[in-house]
């Protein structure tokens, strides 16, 4: 099993859709996560951190995070075709380490 | 305010040679890493140093040397260059620190432009 597993994609929606990305990881000591943004040919960037259970939000962006069941998701409201790239989810393990996802590639259709 | 700088951006090596990739930060962070990325994947750590003075091994060490100069340059070394290496390699940095609570902020790790690699 991967440590950090992301859901295959491409994931393609409507403009004005909501896109839902989502991460599980498999070492229990992860406090922290991370949402990066990476276009292509670009380096990535960060847009959501989240470390408590629940919801957090950030402009048209939501972290869930449910350390229960290992699972942090990323949903991305109003979907725009500037959100239109890949989205890596980063456990932090307790050693100082990020973990990355392979990605989600997302592209938003006029 | 430059953020990570890296050298170079492009490089194409033969198979045998050798080479040393640059990566410098002028936002006073403790922590540095080196990544590399291949097409459709995630990025994979080959080193990182938590601290001016230590390094360690990420997923991906085989092959790579590190050495952080000082607080602000983390460099990367390809002793014999092989095609398997060839990938897009990023360096990044963060604060450091504790990683819970409102001290979060600190892992945030910011990334350079990278650096384009082809061994032939």
């Amino acid at each position: 099993q991967k440590e950090v597993e992301q859901n295959s994609g491409p994931l393609s929606v409507p403009e004005g859709a909501i896109a839902s990305l989502n991460c599980t990881y498999s070492d229990r000591g992860s406090q922290s996560f991370f949402w990066y943004r990476q276009y292509s040919g670009k380096s990535p960037e960060l847009i959501m951190f989240i470390y408590s259970n629940g919801d957090k939000e950030d402009g048209r962006f939501t972290a869930q995070l449910n350390k229960a069941s290992q699972y942090v998701s990323l949903l991305i409201r109003d979907s725009q075709p500037s959100d239109s790239a890949t989205y890596l989810c980063a456990p932090r393990g307790p050693a100082g380490k990020s973990t990355f996802g392979d990605g989600t590639t997302l592209t938003v259709k006029p | 305010n430059a953020g990570v700088t890296q050298t170079p951006k492009f490089q194409v090596l033969k198979t045998g040679q050798s080479m040393t990739l640059q990566c410098a930060q002028d936002m006073n962070h403790n922590s540095m890493y080196w990544y590399r990325q291949d097409p459709g994947m995630g990025l994979r750590l080959i080193y990182y140093s938590a601290s001016e003075g230590t390094t360690d091994k990420g997923e991906v060490p085989n092959g790579y040397n590190v050495s952080r100069l000082n607080k602000r340059e983390f460099s990367l070394r390809l002793e014999s260059a092989a095609p398997s290496q060839t990938s897009v390699y990023f360096c990044a940095s963060s604060e450091g620190g504790l990683a819970g609570g409102g001290q979060v902020a600190k892992n945030i790790q910011y990334f350079g432009a990278g650096t384009r690699l082809s061994v032939l």
